[in-house]
């Protein structure tokens, strides 16, 4: 089957640093998608990774390990704004997204 | 600008009635997607569609419809036959389904069922 594990719900302090992981197991494998999600809006995409490594976007990164089925979000610096739900999402070979349950990030001061 | 609007952001409805939510982009994509979202739950996927006049069933399809008259266009509706319609209902879209499937989301209406 079809699966996307990540953690229900994390805390960190603002200027930290966090790293939110995923799990996956997809029909076939198109790449890996981090959104992220303020409550009651719609997800808005971070990251896309399809080859092993990281890709970093400012303080945002993002890591893939296909032989492991393992991705992860790093958030360096974070601030209150960061507080969300950050959605991990696998392309199966049909190039169809299959989504955790998310991942709500809790910033405290 | 460039996006996708859904209508209405709030929508409430008794039991028994039929209700269609609207979603229009016009980002010039190909394929376009409606998902439920409930809490502690990822986004389950109820239809998709690829191309103009043609769409599939996702995960959770019964006891709900769409239609693919335009590709700007992608309304859903939830029939009475929906047994626990109470969610929040995203739309999406992305360039094409086939290569790369980032999916770029309406803002959402969230139904009440009464």
């Amino acid at each position: 089957g079809q699966n996307i594990d990540q953690p229900t719900e994390m805390t960190a302090t603002e200027g930290a640093i966090v790293q939110i992981n995923c799990t996956y197991q997809t029909s076939g494998f198109n790449g890996l998608f981090w959104y992220q999600q303020h409550a009651g809006e719609a997800p808005t995409f971070l990251s896309y990774n399809v080859l092993d490594g990281l890709e970093e976007k400012g303080r945002f990164s993002s890591f893939l390990s296909r032989s492991k089925g393992y991705s992860y979000l790093l958030l360096k610096e974070l601030q209150m704004k960061d507080s969300a739900s950050y959605l991990c999402a696998g392309a199966d070979s049909n190039y169809q997204l299959i989504w955790g349950a998310g991942t709500k990030l809790i910033i405290k001061p | 600008d460039g996006g996708i609007t859904q209508s209405p952001k709030y929508l409430f409805r008794k039991e028994g009635q039929n209700v269609t939510l609207s979603c229009e982009q016009n980002l010039n994509h190909d394929a376009m997607y409606w998902y439920r979202q409930d809490p502690g739950q990822g986004l389950r996927l109820i239809y998709y569609s690829q191309i103009v006049n043609d769409f599939q069933k996702g995960d959770i399809a019964e006891g709900y419809s769409v239609s693919r008259e335009k590709k700007e266009s992608f309304p859903l509706t939830v029939t009475s036959a929906q047994k626990n319609p109470t969610a929040f209902y995203l739309c999406a879209s992305s360039i094409r389904a086939e290569v790369y499937n980032e999916q770029f989301f309406g803002p959402g209406t969230r139904l009440t069922v009464l």
